[in-house]
Parts: structure tokens; sequence; C-alpha cells
């Protein structure tokens, strides 16, 4: 069974449009991630939560935003997407100072 | 911050042994991981090294000097399947910062 779910695998938005992706998890776990990926790239930190503490890299664009309503859930908002927005999301859970698991990502792409 | 190097690119025969090095500079260091990552698919968990030494998984053993800031992935008897990127990762404080990646590439 799948224990970080991110919803949609697959998004298009236009150029300027709101989007919002989601995450969710099962196991229970107090650290969430968010990561951009690029290809051929590595997994760039946006953001990620301590429980409900948000810490936000400092080179992450104000453009990305982030909700954790409660443990389970968390989400990624692009305010104004651009087509350098055009990414695999990855959405990762673990325990503090333990191995991270991944969703399967969301790819954005950006019309 | 952090910086972690690894080499971009490596190539291997099937059934060989290939050695991928980890170098990283932080503060607050926790462990260190190791991460598979097939094109298009979500990185899957390797290793995870937190003492010195060299921890051994089938065919994949992760090595850690925290002294050197230092790390190797090795991936014995390689198959083909075994294609893919190999992605360093370190842990400090609860923030987990991932190394640029090396692409191996099994040949037959």
């Amino acid at each position: 069974d799948a224990m970080v779910i991110q919803n949609p695998r697959y998004q298009v938005t236009q150029f300027g449009k709101p989007v919002t992706l989601s995450c969710s998890q099962t196991l229970n776990h107090n650290v969430m991630y968010w990561y951009q990926q690029k290809s051929s790239q590595a997994p760039k930190l946006l953001f990620h939560y301590y429980d409900k503490d948000f810490n936000n890299e400092a080179d992450t664009p104000d453009n990305f935003q982030s909700r954790r309503p409660n443990t389970s859930f968390c989400f990624l908002d692009i305010r104004s997407p651009g087509l350098g927005d055009a990414a695999m999301y990855l959405c990762a859970t673990s325990r503090a100072k333990t191995e991270a698991f991944f969703g399967q990502g969301t790819r954005l792409t950006v019309v | 911050g952090q910086n972690i190097d690894q080499p971009t690119e490596m190539t291997a025969t099937e059934g060989a042994i290939v050695q991928i090095n980890c170098t990283y500079q932080t503060s607050g260091f926790n462990g260190l991981f190791w991460y598979q990552q097939h094109a298009g698919e979500a990185p899957t968990f390797l290793s995870y090294n937190v003492l010195d030494g060299l921890e051994e998984k089938g065919r994949f053993s992760s090595f850690l000097s925290r002294s050197k800031g230092y790390s190797y992935l090795l991936l014995k008897e390689l198959q083909m399947k075994d294609s893919a990127s190999y992605l360093c990762a370190v842990t400090a404080g609860n923030k987990l910062t991932f190394g640029g990646g090396t692409r191996v590439l099994v040949k037959p």
C-alpha cells in the first residue's frame, strides 16, 4: 500500500494560473518535505515541516507557498506558475533524522 | 550551509563493481543517506550511515567517515537494472539535502 501519496501524478497548468499540489501520508511521520526536481538534476529542497514548524529555504521563490493543516496532509501552492517552474515535485516524509519516504511525485507542465 | 559533491556520471560493466564517492561539508551533521532514482521515478532508499564504518545490504554497501566528510556507495555484481542515478543526501537537524547525483550506466 502506498504510504506517501501525491495527487495528481501529472498536472498541466496555464502560465500564471495558481495551482495546488497535494501530498498525504499514512506513516504518521512528523517531518514532511517538498522538493523540486528538474530534468537530470538532484531534488532541490523547497521547504520542510517539523510538526507544525515551517522551514523555508532561503532561495525558495516567494511564488511557492505551503500549508500543512494536519499531520497527514501537506500542500504546495504555486501562486503564479512560470515556464521555469515546470518540474517534478516530490513530497517526502520521515521521522526526525531517519530515512525519508517519497511519494511518486507530481509532474507539472506549464503551458 | 551544506555542500555535497559527487561525480556526475560513471560507466561500468555488468557483473563488475562500482564505487560512487560523496564528499560533504555541513554543520550539525546527523547522518548520510544513499538513494537510487530511475528516470521519471521517485528516489528509493538504499542505505543510511550515522556512525563511521561500513554498512552492508546485499549487493550494496555504504561507508562513512565523519572526520573526512566522506562516504561511498559500493555496488557489487552489477546488473543492467542498476542503471540509475544514485543520490547522496545529508541530514542536519531535520533537513535532508541532496547532492547532485551520480548517473551510473551499466553496459553489457
